[in-house]
């Protein structure tokens, strides 16, 4: 079936980096864009940007550039998130969601915890 | 930046009544709103797209209406699995934005 499987938990010191990944199977992964969205405890969802899977161009929202870098590898049907220079503020659930519009498939979160 | 809110936050709510949520976009979107639910440490799932497009096996009880500026979600008749936090998302324009959700809950 159609799905998005992503990686799991990291706890991860301030000023570490940290790399979630989202497999995608069941549909043709370059057929679909890929979003990106936080959400932080308790709180609500924040679009953090999409890479176009069939250019591989990315696009970040404000608040979202510098430490955020979304990538590919489409011959494992594959896409990355990476932070780099973490703070305790980026401790969140990060959720890939395929899609333009509607984001109609979601992954299951990847709860990123950035503790000393 | 397009601001999305939500009304109400909160709402507690008995089985078998109607559930009404609105969202109102700072500027007009056309029809690009999309509802999702979201339950406790569960990842949100689409219910509406294009603020009236059901999707697909979403029960029938959830609807959508509205375009501009002004949408509605509707939930006929609640039941207890309906206990969640909804959001509204539109894609009209970048950055796309959400709504800051509202919980709905069973009394």
């Amino acid at each position: 079936q159609v799905q998005l499987v992503q990686s799991g938990s990291e706890l991860k010191k301030p000023g570490a980096s940290v790399k979630v990944s989202c497999k995608a199977s069941g549909y043709t992964f370059t057929s679909y864009a890929m979003n990106w969205v936080r959400q932080a405890p308790g709180q609500g969802l924040e679009w953090m940007g999409w890479i176009n899977t069939n250019t591989g161009n990315p696009t970040y929202a404000q608040g979202f550039t510098g430490r955020f870098v979304f990538s590919l590898d489409t011959s494992v049907s594959t896409a990355y998130l990476q932070i780099s220079s973490l703070k305790a503020e980026d401790t969140a659930v990060y959720y890939c969601a395929r899609g333009v519009d509607a984001f109609d498939i979601w992954g299951q979160g990847t709860m990123v915890t950035v503790s000393s | 930046e397009i601001v999305l809110t939500q009304s109400p936050d909160f709402q507690s709510v008995t089985p078998k009544e109607k559930v009404t949520i609105t969202c109102r976009a700072s500027q007009s979107i056309g029809s690009s709103l999309h509802w999702y639910q979201q339950k406790p440490d569960q990842s949100p799932k689409l219910l509406i797209k294009y603020a009236s497009q059901s999707f697909s096996g979403v029960p029938s009880r959830f609807s959508g209406s509205g375009s501009g500026t002004d949408f509605t979600l509707t939930i006929n008749s609640l039941e207890a699995e309906d206990a969640a936090t909804y959001y509204c998302h539109q894609s009209s324009s970048l950055p796309q934005t959400f709504g800051q959700g509202t919980k709905v809950e069973i009394k």
